[in-house]
């Protein structure tokens, strides 16, 4: 079935640790992003990507990375610098940019949990 | 930059009609989303709106006035599985970036 996988479901981190959240998508889209969301919050834009090789920040990118080296693919990694990774976090993805008809589509989610 | 606004919390009974409604300012408009999440779980694409007017989807219908920065959601028939937040989202022309707002929390009661 063609869809976003996100793994893993629940992972803990201690202080002072990088942890790794993987997203892998076979809908041959473009497009891949990556949101956090915390309680009575709105979904907010870490990171996306339009291509391989590329990547673009979003509004709350300090203290995370990301790679794209295969279209398929888009880890993030949350380092120690982020004060506050407690969070909801989800991978998505897209045909393309803004147009009609490239509606954005979630993964299931990792919760991240500092321990 | 960008503002969307949606009421915090509603309560419906089962069996009735509810409408969500989502304001919003942006710089460049390129379409807006409603996704229904459930707690705990991923959003789930419910409908898009790019020009005016209103979109039917079986019980669920959205609505968009461009002219006024506003969109509603219509659930009908209410049943209890539609409690859920309820997430309107615009797409800025140009981008590829697609703003939330915090959610509307819906719950149905019998």
């Amino acid at each position: 079935d063609g869809g976003i996988t996100q793994s893993p479901k629940y992972l803990f981190r201690k202080e002072g640790q990088n942890v790794t959240l993987s997203c892998e998508q076979n809908l041959n889209h473009d497009a891949m992003y990556w949101y956090r969301q915390d309680p009575g919050q709105g979904l907010r834009l870490i990171y996306y990507s339009q291509i391989v090789n590329d990547f673009q920040k979003g509004d709350i990118a300090e203290g995370y990375s990301v790679s794209r080296e295969k279209k398929e693919s888009f880890p993030l990694t949350v380092t120690s610098a982020q004060k506050n990774p407690t969070a909801f976090y989800l991978c998505a993805s897209s045909a393309g940019q803004a147009l009609s008809g490239n509606t954005i589509y979630f993964g299931e989610g990792s919760w991240l949990t500092v321990v | 930059g960008q503002n969307i606004d949606q009421p915090t919390e509603m309560t419906a009974t089962e069996g009735a009609i509810v409408q969500i409604n989502c304001t919003y300012q942006t710089s460049g408009f390129n379409g807006l989303f409603w996704y229904q999440q459930h707690a705990g779980e991923a959003p789930t694409f419910l409908s898009y709106n790019v020009l005016d007017g209103l979109e039917e989807k079986g019980r669920f219908s959205s609505f968009l006035s461009r002219s006024k920065g506003y969109s509603y959601l219509l659930l009908k028939e209410l049943q209890m599985k539609d409690s859920a937040s309820y997430l309107c989202a615009v797409w800025r022309a140009g981008s590829y970036q697609l703003t939330f707002g915090k959610g509307t929390k819906l719950s149905v009661i019998p």
